[in-house]
C-alpha cells in the first residue's frame, strides 16, 4: 500500500511568486491536512480538506489556500511568497471514519523563498 | 489555549532509558500522540494513547498519561543510537486525526 506522496520534494521560489504543492493521500483516505514546519514556529496546522471541502482551518493569512479533488488528492497554494514562507510543508492523510486515530505523513516539500 | 509544551533537548547514554515529558492545556483532547522525526524525513507516528487510558506499552515504548495534571510522557527503554531524532508530543480533538496540535519537539541525542 503506497504511502502519502508529496511533490515536489524541494522547491526554490522568488519573493512575490506563487507556488503550488501537491499531496496524494493513501488510497481510501478522504481527509488531507497540511502543516507548516519552521525552526521558529515549529509544526503548525494550516487546513484540512475532507470530501473536497475545507473542514478545519488554522491561523494563516489568506495567501495560503488549498483544494481537494474528487480522488482526494490535494493541492496547497501560496501566493505572493514571502521569505518567511520558507519551510517544510507536510501533508497528512487519514481515513476520518468513526474513531480514526492515525494520520500518516508524507516526506514533505521543502520550500525555499529567496 | 492550544499550547503543547515539551523541553527542547535530552541527552542520554546508550542503553539507558529516555524519558521525554510533555504538558498540554486542552482538557478536551481525545487522543495524544508521540511522533518521531529523523533528519530530512517526515513524521512517523510512534504511538498514541486515548485520553481515558493511563498507560500504554508497546515494545520498548511506554506512554504514561496523567489527565489531572495534563502531563504525558514517553519512555524509551534501552535507548539505541537509532533513536536519535526529534520527538513531538501532539494532541487531537474530536474523533478524528484531522487537526493535530504539536509541541515544539524534543531533540534526543545518544552518547556512547
Amino acid at each position: 500500500k503506497a504511502g502519502v506522496t508529496q511533490t515536489p520534494r524541494y522547491l526554490i521560489k522568488t519573493r512575490g511568486q506563487q507556488v503550488t504543492l501537491s499531496c496524494s493521500p493513501i488510497s481510501g483516505h478522504r481527509s488531507v491536512s497540511w502543516y507548516q514546519q519552521t525552526p521558529g514556529q515549529g509544526l503548525q496546522f494550516l487546513f484540512e480538506y475532507f470530501s473536497e471541502t475545507q473542514r478545519n482551518k488554522g491561523n494563516f493569512p489568506g495567501r495560503f489556500s488549498g483544494r481537494q479533488f474528487s480522488n482526494s488528492r490535494s493541492e496547497m497554494n501560496v501566493s505572493t511568497l514571502e521569505l518567511g514562507d520558507s519551510a517544510l510543508y507536510l501533508c497528512a492523510s487519514s481515513w476520518t471514519g468513526g474513531t480514526n486515530t492515525e494520520a500518516f505523513f508524507g516526506q514533505g516539500t521543502r520550500l525555499t523563498v529567496v | 489555549g492550544e499550547d503543547v509544551e515539551q523541553s527542547l533537548f535530552l541527552s542520554v547514554r546508550e542503553g539507558d532509558s529516555s524519558v521525554i515529558n510533555c504538558t498540554y492545556t486542552d482538557s478536551s483532547s481525545t487522543y495524544l500522540y508521540w511522533y518521531k522525526q529523523e533528519p530530512g524525513a517526515g513524521l512517523q507516528l510512534l504511538t498514541y494513547i486515548f485520553s481515558n487510558m493511563d498507560m500504554k506499552q508497546d515494545q520498548r515504548l511506554t506512554v504514561l498519561l496523567n489527565k489531572k495534571d495534563k502531563h504525558l510522557s514517553l519512555r524509551i527503554a534501552d535507548t539505541q543510537t537509532g533513536d536519535s531524532a526529534i520527538y513531538f508530543c501532539a494532541e487531537s480533538r474530536g474523533s478524528s486525526a484531522s487537526k493535530i496540535i504539536f509541541g515544539s519537539g524534543t531533540r534526543l541525542s545518544i552518547r556512547p
